[in-house]
């Protein structure tokens, strides 16, 4: 199975903050990389396609890009509404597989 | 819009089954294929595995084989997964989601609001 490894596993910034969280792949996964949001109670939701794809209807204050087997997602400037925590998911091989998820706090 | 509605929560005893329902409306149902994803609690997202409504064929995690079942049933728009020989770790909320693409990009656009499966000994 491919592993994918997030880090921080949590993480405290304020309003306003940029914040970056990156996620590795265990082997080569090309871009089938994507980004979730998941709010306390909710369903995750989809942030990020195919490593740096703007799900329709997400603000453009997040963005993903892909080194290799590095992956990153970006907020440009925390709002109210972002404090949650995000998943990285592999799709390029069965079983798919998420990162452990990265808490993301108001400080 | 898109919506994918769950059944209601359960509790189920140790070796027993579960069926949980996923009811989509707002797209044609067999043109995308349904993930299950389970989250324990306080835990991170786990994949089960994929169906596709349009064939009927699924696709299990080798660690859920032989334990789950994923059905489909177009009549009524509603994917179901089955889960049998229940164990107290199989406590989770259970999630339906949809595949973004008409084939099987393996990214999930809309979920459904989850079904939390409780297993008592």
């Amino acid at each position: 199975d491919i592993q994918m490894t997030q880090s921080p596993s949590s993480l405290s910034a304020s309003v306003g903050d940029r914040v970056a969280i990156t996620c590795r792949a265990s082997q080569s996964i090309s871009t089938d990389l994507n980004w979730y949001q998941q709010k306390p109670g909710q369903a995750p939701s989809l942030l990020i396609y195919t490593a740096s794809t703007l799900q329709s209807g997400v603000p453009s204050r997040f963005s993903g890009s892909a080194s290799g087997t590095d992956f990153t997602l970006t907020i440009s400037s925390l709002q109210p509404e972002d404090f949650a925590t995000y998943y990285c998911q592999q799709s390029n091989r069965v079983p798919i597989t998420f990162g452990q998820g990265t808490r993301l706090e108001i400080k | 819009q898109v919506l994918l509605v769950q059944s209601g929560a359960e509790v189920e005893k140790s070796g027993a089954s579960v069926k949980v329902s996923c009811k989509a409306s707002g797209y044609t149902f067999a043109g995308y294929y349904i993930h299950w994803v389970r989250q324990a609690p306080g835990q991170g997202l786990e994949w089960m595995g994929w169906i596709n409504p349009n064939t009927g064929d699924p696709n299990y995690a080798q660690k859920f084989q032989g334990r789950v079942t994923l059905t489909t049933d177009t009549s009524v728009n509603t994917a179901y997964l089955e889960l049998g020989r229940l164990r107290s770790d199989d406590t989770a909320v259970y999630f339906c989601a949809r595949d973004r693409g008409g084939s099987n990009y393996g990214d999930f656009d809309s979920w459904g609001q989850g079904t939390l499966v409780t297993v008592s000994s």
